[in-house]
């Protein structure tokens, strides 16, 4: 089976623009999640999805939103760019998104916010 | 709420040398461990994982145990090779959520 893959692998925006990434799971897998990756705070939850609906959701600012499709494949959106929005977005999915399932992860996109 | 703690790095040894990171947790409930590894310029990979105490998670010559009574997750390895070198994630996931909770990694550098 293919991958996750995370389109595009590398952006550059600056302050103020608007971004979107996108994630296509592993074929059969219905839950897809998205992290932030940075130096500073590490790795940390941004949300999940399942089915097309959010179930879970990190602590980041409503500038960051997200949806599924019917086939799975997620985006994630960020608005109004911050300097501080520089960071890896990680996409994982996996079968069920039950815990302790484990959770498939893509490359990455890393962006650069000037 | 939950939180993974593991030792700083970098963790340097010469290839052969036995290795240990330390990873201890904190949650609520009966968590699910893992351990992930990041290679330069890749996502994660899962190493291993365990999903209920006295587990004993291994890939690669690599081994953690689940251990409840200390809230740990330590990850071993015997003998580590050059290839070994990257950055390690204890992780884990609440009763119930599917959301990872990560420490903030360890770099293992191994020469020859």
């Amino acid at each position: 089976k293919a991958g996750v893959t995370q389109t595009p692998r590398y952006l550059i925006k600056t302050r103020g623009q608007q971004v979107t990434l996108s994630c296509s799971p592993i074929s059969g897998h219905r839950s897809v999640s998205w992290y932030q990756q940075t130096p500073g705070q590490g790795l940390q939850f941004l949300f999940e999805y399942f089915s097309e609906t959010q179930r879970n959701k990190g602590n980041f600012p409503g500038r960051f939103s997200g949806r599924q499709f019917s086939n799975s494949r997620s985006e994630m959106n960020v608005s109004t760019l911050e300097l501080g929005d520089s960071a890896l977005y990680l996409c994982a999915s996996s079968e069920s998104g039950r815990a302790g399932e484990t959770q498939y992860f893509g490359p990455g996109t890393r962006l650069l916010v000037l | 709420g939950n939180s993974v703690t593991q030792m700083e790095g970098p963790v340097t040894l010469s290839e052969e040398a036995f290795l240990t990171i330390n990873c201890t947790y904190t949650a609520t409930g009966y968590p699910s461990l893992f351990w992930y590894v990041q290679y330069p310029g890749e996502g994660l990979q899962l190493l291993l994982k365990a999903t209920k105490a006295d587990d004993k998670g291994s890939n690669k010559g690599f081994e953690a145990t689940y251990r409840k009574e200390t809230t740990s997750f330590h990850l071993e390895k015997g003998s580590v090779q050059v290839s070994d070198s990257a950055v390690y994630f204890c992780a884990l996931t609440g009763t119930g959520f599917q959301k990872l909770v990560f420490g903030t990694g360890t770099r293992l550098l191994v020469s020859p």
